[in-house]
């Protein structure tokens, strides 16, 4: 089956400092990944459509300055929390859609990482 | 906005109880269907992706029907084990590459 790894797991840090946060698919190549947000008892929501070679598609009310990410290979994306703050504590996740020929997107499977825990001081 | 409901939030079943939960989405704009399993520090494991209107799928105990007209998915677990203890999400897919994730469904089965 297709793996995806997040790392790290967990991060705590100082109000100031920066988190940066990986996505790797292991055994498949990803032109495409996202970036999800999940406070607690809330959904997960989409923060920002990754692809591989160009800039990343940020949703309305995410600060691309805020999270920075870089999709520099098929097989890995980074998300960097700049900055960051008490109010950006939350569980980021990762996913990445595995190419599959001749289907389209939406019914392409996403692969997740197990997702991190961020909590700023 | 689109706007995904699971229901119940949480569900507490004994060993071998069947059980079932619903999602609700928008009949508009349907593209997809996707159906995750996600146990806790785990990654979310894909179930079913389903389409057509009327469809059903079934994986083990766990299988899904759907309906696009009405905007509604239900997951049946039939025998439940505790194994089956996880966060079932539903996420709704308009052709978009994105989803749209509802805030799931807790699942607490007690030997």
């Amino acid at each position: 089956g297709a793996v995806v790894s997040q790392h790290p797991s967990r991060v705590i840090c100082k109000s100031g400092t920066s988190v940066k946060i990986e996505c790797r698919s292991l055994d498949f190549q990803a032109t495409t990944m996202f970036w999800y947000r999940q406070f607690p008892k809330q959904s997960l929501m989409l923060m920002a459509t990754s692809n591989e070679g160009s800039k990343a598609t940020y949703e309305q009310g995410v600060e691309k300055d805020k999270f920075l990410i870089n999709h520099a290979s098929l097989t890995l994306s980074t998300l960097t929390v700049t900055s960051a703050h008490p109010e950006d504590s939350s569980f980021y996740i990762c996913s990445a859609v595995r190419l599959a020929g001749g289907q389209r997107q939406g019914k392409n499977i996403q692969y997740f990482g197990a997702g991190t825990r961020l909590s700023v001081l | 906005i689109l706007n995904v409901e699971q229901s119940p939030q949480s569900l507490h079943v004994q060993e071998g109880d069947s059980t079932n939960f619903t999602c609700s989405f928008p009949s508009s704009n349907f593209y997809a269907l996707h159906w995750y399993r996600w146990e806790t520090a785990k990654s979310p494991e894909a179930l079913f992706v389903m389409t057509l209107n009327g469809d059903e799928k079934k994986k083990g105990r766990i299988s899904a029907t759907l309906n696009t007209k009405e905007g509604y998915s239900y997951l049946y677990i039939k025998g439940s084990q505790p194994e089956d203890s996880a966060t079932y999400l539903c996420a709704f897919n308009t052709g978009r590459r994105a989803l749209t994730f509802g805030s799931g469904t807790r699942l607490q089965v007690q030997p």
